[in-house]
């Protein structure tokens, strides 16, 4: 069974720092991962989404990798804003089958 | 487009109380999940339609969940009899594919059992 893992779980920076956010997965037989945010309260919105055969994805100051082969993902958030608080959720699509396989997200916290 | 809408916000109820929660996809999606979140397991699928017609189940607790979808923009999540346990954030998503294309989630439905 797939299982992902995010690390950390919680993350406080102060504004205009760069950060990583890591998400590893056990099995590398995957479709696509994605990266979603979430606000409390809200539901998911999607932030990137990378193919199984792509290494990277941008988008504004989100900059996501992904090593199919280590099983690892990183979010790269440049230049962070307090408008990035929120929690990052990594999710992971099988070769085979539909469902989605979510880690726990990282708490992130951007202080002015 | 509105997004994905789902219905009702907030939900309270008694255990043993049959619980329905229904959700509106984006116009053209022919994909619709509903997901269950929790602290303890965090984001789990609970079955997938594709086109009206439930492709994947196998998340669904047990069978006082039962979930329909009678026509392309509408579906419900039923629970009878509900459980404290059954406690969560639910969650309805759409996409234009099942797997290429990104879900677009919905604000949930924030579910409490006395």
């Amino acid at each position: 069974k797939q299982e992902v893992t995010q690390i950390p779980a919680a993350l406080s920076v102060p504004e205009g720092e760069n950060l990583v956010l890591n998400c590893s997965f056990t099995d590398s037989a995957i479709y696509n991962l994605q990266w979603f945010r979430q606000d409390p309260g809200k539901g998911l919105t999607s932030l990137l989404l990378i193919q199984s055969s792509q290494r990277e994805q941008t988008s504004g100051r989100l900059n996501a990798s992904l090593d199919k082969s280590s099983g690892r993902s990183t979010l790269y958030i440049a230049a962070s804003q307090p408008g990035d608080s929120a929690t990052y959720l990594c999710a992971v699509s099988p070769n085979s089958g539909y469902a989605l396989n979510f880690g726990k997200g990282t708490s992130l916290l951007v202080t002015p | 487009d509105a997004g994905v809408i789902q219905s009702p916000r907030h939900e309270v109820t008694e255990m043993g109380q049959e619980v329905t929660l229904r959700c509106k996809p984006i116009s053209g999606h022919n994909s619709l999940f509903w997901y269950r979140q929790t602290m303890m397991r965090g984001l789990e699928l609970l079955i997938y339609f594709n086109n009206n017609v439930p492709i994947d189940d196998s998340g669904m607790p047990e069978d006082r969940f039962s979930a329909k979808m009678p026509n392309a923009s509408f579906s419900t999540l039923k629970i009878q009899p509900s459980e404290p346990r059954d406690s969560a954030v639910y969650f309805c998503a759409s996409s234009q594919g099942a797997r290429m294309e990104t879900q677009y989630f919905g604000p949930g439905t924030r579910l409490l059992v006395l």
